[in-house]
């Protein structure tokens, strides 16, 4: 039973470029969230997905934006990327209707702006 | 809004001793679920215990239990018999359940993590 991945492990960009990130959910999962773990700190919450939509968001600029699949695979795309934005990105699912089940993890993705 | 602190960023223990992770937290909600994850230098955050806020009992699996204080908003993990397996960043978590908030699952919100290391 595959768990959460993520692809690539390990990413180096520019400012003002573009990237796009990707998740596949655990078996059985159809939501998924992302999350942004700067160094030193605790993860902090992007966004989530079900059914193909958005339906929460936490407190990121528009240039934050994603896309959900109907295999329920993720994207997180980030564009204008600043030095700011370099972080782990930790994709996270679950089942919608099971609020009380606890969020399954990636390894993340390791962004670099230089 | 809800919001998770770990005041102890570091803390060491010798192999085979028991720790004490502290974990307050601040909501206005009655009902909701509190976790603790590891996040070991593989980057993986693994799930290590979870408590419903509506049971009074508190939560063990294995070597791992919690003291839930619901009063005090306090929610600290016990590691016994600690091996040096269990060297990694413990984050605190917290989520409401989806017919609280209206959505059918809440967002997890962290703490900032206590780094910890099991010295040989």
């Amino acid at each position: 039973d595959a768990g959460v991945t993520q692809s690539p492990t390990h990413l180096i960009k520019t400012r003002g470029q573009q990237v796009t990130l990707r998740c596949s959910p655990k078996s059985g999962h159809d939501t998924v969230s992302w999350y942004q773990q700067a160094l030193g700190q605790g993860p902090q919450f992007i966004f989530q997905y079900y059914e193909e939509e958005e339906r929460q968001r936490g407190n990121f600029p528009d240039r934050f934006s994603g896309h959900q699949f109907p295999n329920y695979s993720s994207e997180l795309n980030v564009n204008a990327l600043l030095l700011g934005d370099s972080a782990l990105y930790l994709c996270a699912s679950s089942r919608w209707y099971i609020s009380n089940q606890p969020q399954h993890f990636g390894d993340g993705t390791r962004l670099s702006i230089l | 809004a809800q919001t998770v602190t770990q005041s102890q960023p570091e803390m060491s223990v010798q192999e085979a001793e028991t720790v004490t992770l502290s974990c307050t937290y601040d909501t206005s909600e009655n009902n909701y679920y509190l976790f603790w994850y590891k996040q070991p230098p593989s980057r993986q955050m693994i799930l290590v215990i979870r408590q419903e806020a509506y049971k009074q009992q508190n939560a063990t699996e294995n070597r791992f239990s919690v003291n839930f204080q619901k009063a005090a908003k306090s929610f600290s993990l016990k590691i016994s018999d600690s091996q040096l397996g269990d060297t990694a960043m413990y984050f605190c978590a917290f989520i409401l359940p989806g017919r609280v908030s209206n959505f059918g699952n809440e967002k997890l919100t962290f703490g900032t993590g206590t780094r910890l290391t099991i010295i040989p």
